[in-house]
């Protein structure tokens, strides 16, 4: 089945300590999507890759990277993480054409992180 | 402004009761788009429907209605003869159709399904 996969599910690091999350399609949908869920809130949106451009959030934190090597995979990279971006962390994909309608968002599973 | 209310937090209802969870929305768009998605225990959310601005037609998927009220602004879900495994939290969302891909994103429904 195709699918939204995301790696690891759970991951645990250190305060400061460089983490990098990855997620893979099998969708062959061209945006891809990384959004931040802390507990009891709906997800906020890091950024998204548009094929193979980058569009960042205007409040998101330079603490918060991306790479998109190619178009299934995407990766979020926190360069220092602090006790506050503890947190559930979801990839996302859609099909999109300009000049179309919007589609919907598949998700994966997500990956939660804890910050010791 | 754009927005979208979900005023119910959370919902608790015995199992095979019918249950609706509102959704009210807020925008100044002529052309816009609604989704609703299910966010079960295991975190991962699960598309549900998604409705485009100029459709009004109600949709029926199983167990599972949609009620779209442009006149009241509305996109209200409701589960017919609930299960225990429709427990999970519910997410109306509204894009806008020159938002760059953000979804403005109700607060949720927790609902909960008692056997």
């Amino acid at each position: 089945d195709a699918m939204v996969i995301q790696n690891p599910r759970y991951q645990v690091t250190q305060f400061g300590k460089p983490v990098t999350l990855s997620c893979s399609q099998t969708l062959n949908h061209n945006v891809m999507y990384w959004y931040q869920q802390k507990s009891s809130q709906a997800p906020k949106l890091l950024f998204h890759y548009y094929d193979k451009d980058f569009n960042n959030e205007a409040d998101t934190p330079d603490n918060f990277q991306s790479r998109r090597p190619n178009t299934s995979f995407c990766f979020l990279d926190i360069r220092s993480p602090g006790l506050g971006d503890a947190a559930m962390y979801l990839c996302a994909t859609s099909r999109e054409k300009a000049g179309s309608s919007y589609n919907e968002q598949f998700f994966g599973p997500g990956t939660r992180l804890t910050v010791l | 402004a754009q927005k979208v209310t979900q005023a119910q937090t959370e919902i608790s209802v015995v199992e095979k009761e019918d249950v609706t969870l509102d959704c009210v929305y807020e925008t100044r768009d002529t052309t816009y788009y609604l989704f609703w998605y299910k966010q079960p225990p295991s975190g991962e959310l699960v598309f549900l429907i998604r409705r485009n601005s100029f459709d009004e037609q109600n949709e029926i998927s199983g167990r599972y209605s949609w009620n779209f009220q442009k006149s009241t602004s509305s996109f209200n879900f409701t589960i017919t003869a609930s299960q225990v495994v429709d427990s999970a939290v519910y997410f109306c969302a509204l894009r806008r159709e020159d938002s760059n891909y953000q979804l403005i994103w109700g607060a949720g429904t927790k609902l909960i399904i008692k056997p």
